[in-house]
């Protein structure tokens, strides 16, 4: 059973960092592409950014909101996805999910989710 | 790419037919995904490439469209349907969603 469980949301302060993780269960982490979205609390979804499989070397994209604050990395030893959030906002302040994605019919969409872990940025 | 759904909200009936419509600002083939929140839990994906039913997903949703027009059709809704519905573009980064559409009690 493919399982994505997010960690590392909590308090922080505007300029700071913070790393969320996502465990992976149940599928080969490095045979997929996987995904960021967020979604700021009574708003609508955002996409993040991705990272593509291993045989895409992990190359990664991400929204224009967040380039060059927001990294997204793997361990595929550990089966884990992280995103590594620096010079934060308080725009920034969103339920954050983690995302499989699934090759079919030419394209990569969204096929499991995690449960989602909170980011509040305020002084 | 833009992507604009309508309506925002509605309000509908048990056994109600639903249509919600999700127009993109240029061109995507087929890449669009529908996908279901309900409050509190993560998205839920009903159907990709505009028209293929995710396995496990009630018959009662379809999708259609291409280009610049999409529609997600709900037939003979369901309490469990009550939710918000949002499309997203998966051609051209950055991957937009639509601004989501509240399916709520009439």
């Amino acid at each position: 059973e493919v399982q994505l469980v997010e960690s590392g949301g909590g308090l922080v302060q505007p300029g700071g960092s913070l790393r969320l993780s996502c465990a992976a269960s149940g599928f080969t982490l490095s045979d997929h592409y996987m995904e960021w979205v967020r979604q700021a609390p009574g708003k609508g979804l955002e996409w993040v950014g991705r990272s593509r499989d291993k045989g895409n070397s992990y190359t990664t994209q991400y929204a224009a909101s967040v380039e060059g604050r927001f990294t997204i990395s793997r361990d595929d030893s550990k089966d884990s996805l992280y995103l590594h959030m620096n010079s934060l906002r308080t725009e920034d302040t969103a339920v954050y999910y983690c995302a499989r994605d699934r090759y079919s019919a030419g394209i990569y969409y969204k096929d499991y989710w995690g449960q989602g872990t909170l980011v509040t940025v305020s002084s | 790419i833009q992507l604009t759904q309508s309506p925002s909200s509605l309000s509908a009936s048990v056994g109600d037919r639903v249509t919600i419509t999700c127009r993109a600002s240029q061109g995507i083939s087929n890449a669009l995904a529908w996908y279901q929140q309900k409050p509190g839990k993560a998205p839920n994906l009903l159907i990709y490439a505009a028209s293929t039913l995710q396995s496990g997903v009630p018959s009662r949703f379809s999708g259609s469209g291409s280009g610049t027009d999409f529609t997600l059709t709900i037939n003979s809704l369901q309490a469990e349907d009550f939710a918000t519905y949002y499309c997203q573009q998966l051609i051209s980064y950055p991957l937009t969603f639509g601004g989501g559409t509240k399916v709520e009690i009439k």
